[in-house]
């Protein structure tokens, strides 16, 4: 079984400062990807950014980088230069059959962003 | 490009009746998968389909149902509702289920059982 660890309920950050989200995963399967996701007050979850678990180097979405540590089995999101927009709830997310598309959540962190 | 639509966006019901929740796509997409959110157990899987046929299912009891017509839209039944059942459904969407595929979700049914 996949599992998704997110110690971090709530975090406060600095408008445009940097800020660091953890996820740690566990899982016994090789091959896996990681997702990130962001859900606002309105309820959507919004697709940030991806990771391979063979993807030699971190992934980057503009603002989004994602921190891969393979052996710590660590995932966490980096969010530069934050905006106000970003406070909202994020999820980290594990997928690992090729052959179906399910997702193993996080219990998520709540960023909030101060002026 | 529309993105995932879920209707309703809000539903209330009472205990014991069932409920219809529907589900449509990105256009090209033929993976959709359905998710209760709720604050105490978070984002749980309920079910998978793929060309109109269950992938996959989640640890839900059999009162949790679900199809996928042939346009790929979809509709999870949830039979003789528990106050428990009150939560956030989203539907989530994926062009293909190869496994560094996004899912692009809904806004979500906000389902209040009373």
């Amino acid at each position: 079984a996949q599992k998704i660890t997110q110690t971090q309920p709530g975090m406060f950050v600095q408008e445009k400062e940097a800020v660091t989200l953890d996820c740690t995963y566990d899982t016994s399967d090789q091959s896996y990807g990681l997702f990130w996701y962001k859900q606002p007050s309105s309820g959507e979850m919004i697709f940030l950014i991806y990771q391979g678990s063979y993807d030699e180097q971190n992934a980057t979405e503009g603002r989004y980088s994602l921190n891969f540590q393979k052996a710590r089995k660590s995932a966490n999101l980096v969010i530069s230069a934050s905006q106000l927009g970003d406070s909202a709830m994020y999820f980290c997310a594990m997928r690992v059959e090729a052959g179906s598309y399910q997702l193993t959540f996080g219990k998520g962190t709540k960023l909030s962003v101060i002026p | 490009k529309a993105g995932v639509t879920q209707t309703p966006r809000y539903l209330i019901k009472t205990r014991g009746q069932q409920v219809t929740l529907s589900c449509s796509p990105i256009s090209g997409h033929r993976s959709v998968s359905w998710y209760q959110q709720t604050p105490g157990q978070g984002l749980q899987f309920l079910f998978e389909y793929f060309s109109e046929t269950q992938r996959n299912k989640g640890n839900f009891p059999g009162r949790f149902s679900g199809r996928q017509f042939s346009n790929s839209r979809s509709e999870m039944n949830v039979s003789t509702l528990e106050l428990g059942d009150s939560a956030l459904y989203l539907c989530a969407s994926s062009l293909s289920r190869e496994r560094n595929t996004e899912a692009f979700f809904g806004q979500g049914t906000r389902l209040t059982v009373v």
